[in-house]
């Protein structure tokens, strides 16, 4: 079984419409991230949480929100979609025990079409 | 905010060829450099790390160097294989909690 599974896989919603992204591991891992992934422009930071207490933006939070429910679980919601945030997302995890090397985990991605 | 460019043409060598690809960032040096490889429909997967106070890092057919007077790391991957297409991303650390990545260059290797 995987380590880092993400749920849906693949989704299509329409402009204005709320979506839930959901992410998963069983790594026992208390970092975890979330990403979007454009053509040209690389892996972008959205939100990442060191544990269920701990949740910071990064680099591209608007029109974002997390939620840190278990240390296992880390969705990410779009409360209202826009054709712009049609992208491949990914969430990771990390080990602070492994912190000097920090290698992060990444789940299969969720790819999001908003129309 | 950090800027990390990597050449966004594919390159194409033959097996049994050294595939060397390019990172180079601007401002502040990261404690960290890492390099990742993803494979079409499939999250990266970590290969290596480098320190800032570090020249070279090996394993296996694979060695990173990290020049922060140059601002540059190479990824070297000797003795190519066509299972070592994919696509390679550097990553940029700085205090353990932020993260840049670069969109990454696309290696094809040739039987």
């Amino acid at each position: 079984d995987a380590d880092v599974t993400q749920t849906p896989r693949n989704r299509i919603t329409k402009t204005g419409k709320r979506i839930m992204l959901e992410c998963s591991q069983t790594k026992g891992h208390d970092r975890m991230y979330w990403y979007r992934q454009d053509p040209g422009l690389g892996l972008r930071l959205i939100y990442y949480s060191f544990d269920v207490k701990d949740i910071n933006k990064g680099e591209i939070s608007d029109g974002y929100s997390v939620s840190r429910q278990a240390q296992a679980k880390f969705s990410l919601s779009l409360e209202s979609a826009i054709p712009n945030q049609t992208a491949l997302y990914f969430c990771a995890t990390s080990d602070t025990e492994r912190v000097a090397y920090n290698e992060q985990f990444f789940g299969p991605g969720t790819r999001l079409t908003v129309l | 905010s950090q800027k990390i460019e990597q050449n966004s043409e594919a390159l194409n060598i033959q097996e049994g060829k050294t595939a060397t690809l390019t990172c180079n960032y601007t401002n502040y040096s990261p404690a960290y450099l890492q390099w990742y490889r993803q494979d079409p429909g499939r999250g990266p997967v970590f290969l290596l790390l480098i320190r800032e106070n570090e020249k070279e890092k090996r394993k296996e057919r694979l060695k990173v160097t990290f020049d922060t007077t140059l601002k540059q790391s190479l990824f070297h991957i000797t003795a190519s294989q066509p299972a070592d297409s994919a696509t390679y991303l550097c990553a940029l650390l700085y205090n353990f909690n932020k993260f840049y990545f670069g969109s990454g260059t696309k290696l094809n290797v040739k039987p």
